[in-house]
């Protein structure tokens, strides 16, 4: 299994401070994913990643922004936290063509 | 926007009966995949299917993948406590994102 965890698992914040989580992997997967989870809609792709600096918007983007400078590491920066981006956040990476994929064990984020 | 609609959302069964849940899309998919999530933790890949008509079995568990490609099923063979969890069906549209469905929160009483 590929190492991927989150940091923090927990953060609560105040409306209009900036954030960052991040998501580091073990292993040189080429393709990580932010997502969040919110009751009644699912997993949503926020961005994503198919390579150090390239990067490329998900369906809920707005208010969030991502870097990957390094293979391992992808961050997730919402740059004014608002309390709509009150979430649980996920990370996830993927094998390939045709595979899945493998999930952080998640940030619970509150903004207040 | 591809919607994959999952059904039902929730369900309550008691151990040792029969279940199955749906998921369907708007939209032809290229692949499908059946996740399992339980409470303060990421979803875990269960199964994989690609090719229209295939069933894959993992010990009580049995996936369908439609031979239209626009739904997928999961059936559960004698239920146990261990069971109970957010199933949630992801498809793939031909690109390297997945669409996840909404999810079937499945519990199951001892």
């Amino acid at each position: 299994d590929a190492g991927i965890t989150q940091s923090p698992r927990h953060k609560v914040t105040e409306t209009g401070t900036p954030v960052t989580l991040r998501c580091h992997q073990t292993e040189n997967h080429r393709y990580m994913y932010w997502y969040r989870q919110d009751p009644g809609h699912g997993l949503r792709l926020i961005h994503y990643s198919y390579g150090v600096k390239d990067t490329d918007k998900g369906e809920v983007s707005d208010g969030y922004s991502v870097s990957r400078s390094k293979t391992e590491d992808f961050l997730l920066t919402l740059e004014s936290a608002t309390s709509s981006q009150t979430s649980v956040y996920f990370c996830a990476i993927k094998y390939g063509v045709d595979y899945g994929y493998t999930f952080g064990s998640g940030t619970r984020l509150t903004v207040v | 926007t591809q919607l994959l609609e999952q059904s039902p959302q929730f369900l309550s069964i008691q151990e040792g009966e029969n279940l199955t849940v749906y998921c369907n899309s708007s939209s032809v998919f290229s692949s499908l995949q059946w996740y399992r999530q339980e409470p303060g933790e990421g979803p875990v890949l269960l199964v994989t299917v690609v090719t229209g008509g295939e069933v894959k079995k993992l010990k009580r568990l049995t996936f369908q993948f439609g031979d239209a490609r626009k739904d997928s099923s999961l059936h559960i063979t004698a239920a146990q406590p261990g069971d109970t969890g957010l199933y949630l069906c992801a498809a793939g549209f031909g690109n390297e994102k997945l669409t996840f469905g909404t999810g079937t929160r499945l519990t199951i009483i001892p």
